[in-house]
Order: structure tokens, then C-alpha cells, then sequence
């Protein structure tokens, strides 16, 4: 079975600075990558996707994410925060003619203003 | 164009009870989606279903749950016999077909959470 594995639980950064979330998946065949999040008290929201094409991929809000399929990776960047990015993280990959995401754990960011 | 809708929002039920939780999808989509967030855990998928048709519940409890999305009206995810480790957040998700092609993303609900006392 496919599982997604984020390697931070909780990031705690100052604005301004650069943030980078990890994500692994096992699974070797085709898949589409996803990055949600979710903000205080609000549900989720997509991030940014992947299907295919370029493997860097740019998202709403500044964030972006490259998918390294040797490494089976596809990592979550912003290259400066600000307070407002405080929230929890998803990644998340769905299998290529499959219909169920399958999501890591969760990264909790906090921004210190 | 309203979101996906879920209700209600919190639900407390004492050991025993039946939870029923709803799904109203986004306008002009026919696919739902229900997942299960744990305390400290990630998203896990449950069931997937389109109108009046379950097309995959392989992350469904055996027993105790189960889900529709009938013709009519919104997806209802029905717990029996509620025990403390059905405390959680269950979310739906809509979208307007298969989840693997580009366009069909799946949009998420604001969740319900579901406490048992």
C-alpha cells in the first residue's frame, strides 16, 4: 500500500525566513501530487498540484514545490514567510487511475512575527 | 458557488449512540469523498462514493459505519453504536469526477468533528 511520509511534526520559524517541508511517498508507479492546507478554525485548501510537465511546480500565496521522482519527493517551499502562513501543512498523492488520497501526517507551522 | 457543506460542525454523543454526519457537495459535483482525521494524525480515506453508487469503501471499519449518497439530498456517513475511538474530524470532499484527471480536485468541507463521551 502507498503511504506519504512528512518528516517535521511542527516548524517554528521567524517572517522572513525560508521554509522547507519534506514529503515522501512509496509508490512506484504514476502518481499525482498534492500539498493542502489548512489555516486556524478553516478546512483545507489546495496548495498546489502536480500531474505532469514541468516538475516545478508554483502554487498560490509565494509556495512551490519539486517533484523529484528519482527520490520519490515532493518538497514544499517558500522562499519567505510571513506570519499569515501559520497553519498545518498536508501532502497528499493519489495513485494514477485511482480515486483516494492518501495524506502524511501533517506539518504544523508556526510564524513568529 | 457554495463550498462543500458538512453538518453539523460539532457533534458530542455518548457511548452507544448513532452518529449521523452530512455531506452537501459543491454544485455540479457527482463524486464524494468521506476521510477520517485522527488526534494527531493525518487524513485517512473511507469511503468514495457517487450518486446512489459506493465505488470504493476499502478504508471503511468493518462494522458500525456506513455511508450513502443517495439521489436525492446530501451524503450521510452513519456511525452505530458509537465507542471513544470514533472521536475524531471526518471530512468530505466533492469533485466533479475521478480524482487522477487534472481538473477533478477534490474540494474539502470544513469537517465535523465528532466527540463521544
Amino acid at each position: 500500500a502507498q503511504s506519504v511520509s512528512q518528516h517535521n511534526h511542527h516548524v517554528i520559524l521567524s517572517e522572513a525566513a525560508s521554509l522547507e517541508l519534506g514529503c515522501n511517498y512509496s509508490y512506484g508507479g504514476t502518481v499525482n501530487l498534492f500539498w493542502y492546507v489548512q489555516y486556524p478554525g478553516q478546512h483545507l485548501q489546495l496548495l498546489l498540484k502536480y500531474f505532469s510537465g514541468d516538475p516545478l511546480v508554483k502554487g498560490i500565496k509565494g509556495f512551490e514545490a519539486e517533484f523529484i521522482k528519482s527520490k520519490f519527493s515532493f518538497n514544499l517551499r517558500k522562499p519567505s514567510v510571513q506570519w499569515s502562513d501559520t497553519a498545518e501543512y498536508f501532502c497528499a498523492v493519489i495513485k494514477a487511475a485511482g480515486n483516494k488520497l492518501t495524506f502524511g501526517g501533517g506539518t504544523r507551522v508556526l510564524v513568529k512575527p | 458557488n457554495a463550498g462543500v457543506m458538512q453538518n453539523p460542525r460539532h457533534l458530542v454523543r455518548r457511548r452507544g449512540q448513532e452518529a449521523r454526519l452530512r455531506c452537501s457537495p459543491m454544485k455540479g459535483h457527482s463524486h464524494v469523498y468521506w476521510y477520517r482525521q485522527l488526534p494527531e494524525e493525518g487524513l485517512k480515506f473511507m469511503v468514495y462514493l457517487q450518486k446512489e453508487n459506493i465505488i470504493d469503501e476499502s478504508g471503511m471499519p468493518k462494522e458500525r459505519f456506513s455511508a450513502e449518497f443517495p439521489k436525492e439530498g446530501p451524503s450521510i456517513l452513519r456511525i452505530q453504536q458509537v465507542v471513544r475511538g470514533d472521536s475524531a474530524a471526518y471530512f468530505c470532499a466533492s469533485s466533479p469526477g475521478q480524482g487522477y484527471l487534472p481538473l477533478y480536485e477534490q474540494y474539502f468541507g470544513p469537517g465535523t468533528r465528532l466527540t463521544v463521551t
